[in-house]
């Protein structure tokens, strides 16, 4: 099983939906999250960072399910400028050192 | 502009050849890390910095690798006798701290001819 595992999508949205996607990790030990999203030939930029059950922030919405080891986004009222790659981002070790990105998923928004 | 600055944008060489890269993170932070992307995935993490001190390397980072930060500030990436597997978007990245969000820089495209 890969250390962090998201659906590759592309997942096409209707502009004003709502879609959400999990993230998957293996390590339990793992405390915290974050989620990046990246747009084509672009850098990561951070999106959202999450430490306990949860965090909201306007559309979007993060939460966490530590028995079940994933992470899910959900973004409400689709804009198109959320068009993107999102990618899952977990910290493997006690020194909290490296980070494990998963691979993205993409989201298509579409007029 | 303050935030993570990537020196060169792009770089074409030919198989065999050195390249460096350059790094200048966010002055107050004190973690620097290095990663490397290829088409379809996320970043793979290489290696990264407390300051001056190397604390982890991936075993992805062949000994044709080293980085360096010789004074805790910017950091440097050399890859000796490239490879054409060597192909990828080099991104280095910048914390506060081991438990703060990471801030990206626009990256180095590398193509290896």
């Amino acid at each position: 099983r890969k250390e962090v595992e998201q659906d590759p999508g592309p997942f096409n949205v209707p502009e004003g939906a709502t879609v959400a996607f999990n993230c998957t990790y293996s390590n339990s030990a793992s405390q915290s999250f974050f989620w990046y999203r990246q747009d084509c030939r672009k850098e990561p930029k951070l999106l959202m960072s999450v430490y306990s059950s949860g965090n909201e922030d306007g559309r979007f919405t993060a939460q966490l399910n530590r028995a079940s080891q994933y992470i899910s986004l959900l973004i409400r009222d689709s804009k198109l400028s959320d068009s993107a790659t999102y990618l899952c981002v977990v910290p493997l070790t006690d020194s909290w050192g490296k980070f494990q990105f998963g691979a993205g998923t993409q989201v298509v928004v579409t007029p | 502009d303050t935030g993570v600055s990537q020196d060169p944008r792009h770089k074409i060489t030919k198989r065999g050849q050195n390249v460096t890269f350059r790094c200048d993170p966010i002055s107050e932070h004190n973690r620097l890390y290095w990663y490397r992307q290829t088409l379809g995935q996320g970043p793979e993490f290489l290696t990264y910095f407390q300051n001056e001190a190397q604390l982890e390397k991936s075993r992805l980072l062949s000994d044709r690798f080293s980085a360096e930060r010789p004074k805790g500030s910017f950091s440097t990436l050399e890859i000796q006798r490239t490879e054409q597997g060597d192909s990828a978007m080099y991104l280095c990245a910048s914390s506060l701290g081991p438990s703060n969000e990471q801030y990206f820089g626009p990256g180095t495209r590398l193509t290896v001819t």
